[in-house]
């Protein structure tokens, strides 16, 4: 079956680091990606991995281990706009007949606090 | 560019009455796809098409047809409204980019219809 996990909430301090992460189990592995959805808007894309190790892109980072089926994103000097859902999504089709489709997880809403 | 626009942005309707929800983008994306999100669900495929007059059955197609006839329109049809399909629903479109690795590319976001069936 397919399945992706993340914490339903997190609470965090503006300034602060903190960890979202992602546990999936997908019949097939073609990348993970991170999305940010603010409340009544659209999710907007943060990153994308598909190899084992960590991607940088300015305050934001992610993990990604294969073999674990295991990721995280991680938000550096919160501020409070970084206030959303962040939904973690795996893309499981490969080959000729590939779609991009996404299998995304119920997303983790972070709350930062002054 | 508008990237992917949706209308309407809210609609209520009866149950049992009809209604399309119209998505287009002017990125010249292959790929289209139509989600809806309720809360603790996350979001959900609906149908989804590989390019024009192509579509595909998602996770839960139930209730709905979808029609690409042309690249840049996707449409999803609600024949007979139920009070479950009251949702917002999501329309995304990506490219196809093959690589030696096979295709890649993210799915850029249209800002939603938000619908209410009584």
């Amino acid at each position: 079956g397919q399945n992706i996990d993340q914490p339903t909430e997190m609470t965090a301090t503006e300034g602060a680091i903190v960890q979202i992460n992602c546990t999936y189990q997908t019949s097939g592995f073609n990348g993970l990606f991170w999305y940010q959805q603010h409340a009544g808007e659209a999710p907007t894309f943060l990153s994308y991995n598909v190899l084992d190790g960590l991607e940088e892109k300015g305050r934001f980072s992610s993990f990604l281990s294969r073999s674990k089926g295991y990721s995280y994103l991680l938000l550096k000097e919160l501020q409070m706009k970084d206030s959303a859902s962040y939904l973690c999504a795996v893309k499981s089709g490969w080959g000729g007949g590939a779609t991009n489709k996404l299998i995304f997880g119920t997303g983790t809403l972070l709350a930062v606090q002054p | 560019n508008a990237g992917v626009t949706q209308t309407p942005k809210f609609r209520v309707l009866k149950t049992g009455q009809s209604m399309t929800l119209l998505c287009a983008q002017d990125m010249n994306h292959e790929y289209m796809y139509w989600y809806r999100q309720d809360p603790g669900m996350g979001l959900r495929l609906i149908h989804y098409s590989v390019g024009e007059g192509t579509t595909a059955k998602g996770e839960v197609p139930d209730g709905y047809n979808v029609s690409r006839l042309k690249k840049q329109n996707f449409l999803l049809g609600l024949e007979s409204a139920a009070p479950s399909q009251t949702s917002v629903y999501f329309c995304a479109s990506s490219y196809s980019r093959t690589s030696g690795s096979g295709p890649t590319g993210d799915q850029y976001f249209g800002p939603g219809t938000r619908l209410l069936v009584l």
